[in-house]
């Protein structure tokens, strides 16, 4: 059994691209959760996708974007980018929609915006 | 609007002490509690979740206990170990349990065990 892998691991843009992140859900599980963890902050939840459906969504504007995949994986994206987009973003999975169970955590795409 | 914190943010003690991390919440009306261990620049690991109707959990050397109502939870190490050094964070789940709220973490605190 795989855990939740994340690509890629570190990666550098400028103010104004646009990223796209991945995440591998773990075997079986079927909701993918992604969180903003800024320097010396706890994360921040973004959204969640459950069944390829957005189920929920934080405090984020619109150009933080995703999708989820037959598969269960998912993209997150992000347009625009600011220099406060800099972080740790995390994706998490687990079994059955919503945030009832377990979550099982990535290690992490560290995103620089310079 | 749900409030996590974490008290004290960093904490550095020799091996073998017991040890008491604290977290309070504003809002009691939660789903569960979760503890998680992170490791510098690394993802978060599930160490114990509390459902609201819990009132501790215990995992090894872990325990952790959940007051709903006074909106606190504590996460007692037993006999610690360097490899125990990383930063603790604790999260809640609002409400019914649903996709739409997400966990609401702490800033954490960041634990060192001394050799």
């Amino acid at each position: 059994e795989t855990g939740v892998t994340q690509s890629p691991t570190h990666l550098i843009k400028t103010r104004g691209q646009q990223v796209t992140l991945r995440c591998s859900s773990q075997s079986g599980h079927n909701t993918v959760s992604w969180y903003q963890q800024a320097l010396g902050q706890g994360p921040q939840f973004i959204f969640q996708y459950y069944r390829e459906e957005e189920n929920g969504r934080g405090n984020f504007p619109p150009r933080f974007s995703g999708l989820q995949f037959p598969n269960y994986s998912s993209e997150l994206n992000v347009n625009a980018l600011e220099l406060d987009d800099s972080a740790l973003y995390l994706c998490a999975s687990s079994l059955g929609g919503g945030t009832r169970d377990t979550q099982y955590f990535g290690p992490g795409t560290r995103l620089t915006v310079l | 609007k749900q409030e996590v914190t974490q008290i004290p943010a960093a904490l550095s003690v020799p091996e073998g002490e017991n040890l008491v991390l604290n977290c309070s919440f504003t809002d009691s009306a939660i789903y569960n509690l979760q503890w998680f261990r992170q490791d510098p620049g690394k993802g978060l690991t599930s160490l114990l979740l509390i459902q609201s109707s819990q009132r501790e959990q215990t995992s090894g050397r872990l325990n952790a206990s959940l007051d709903k109502s006074s909106g606190r939870s504590t996460l007692y190490i037993a006999a610690s170990q360097p490899g125990d050094s990383a930063t603790y964070l604790c999260a809640v789940l609002r409400g019914s349990g649903g996709g739409a709220d997400g966990l609401t973490f702490g800033k954490g605190t960041h634990l060192i065990i001394q050799p």
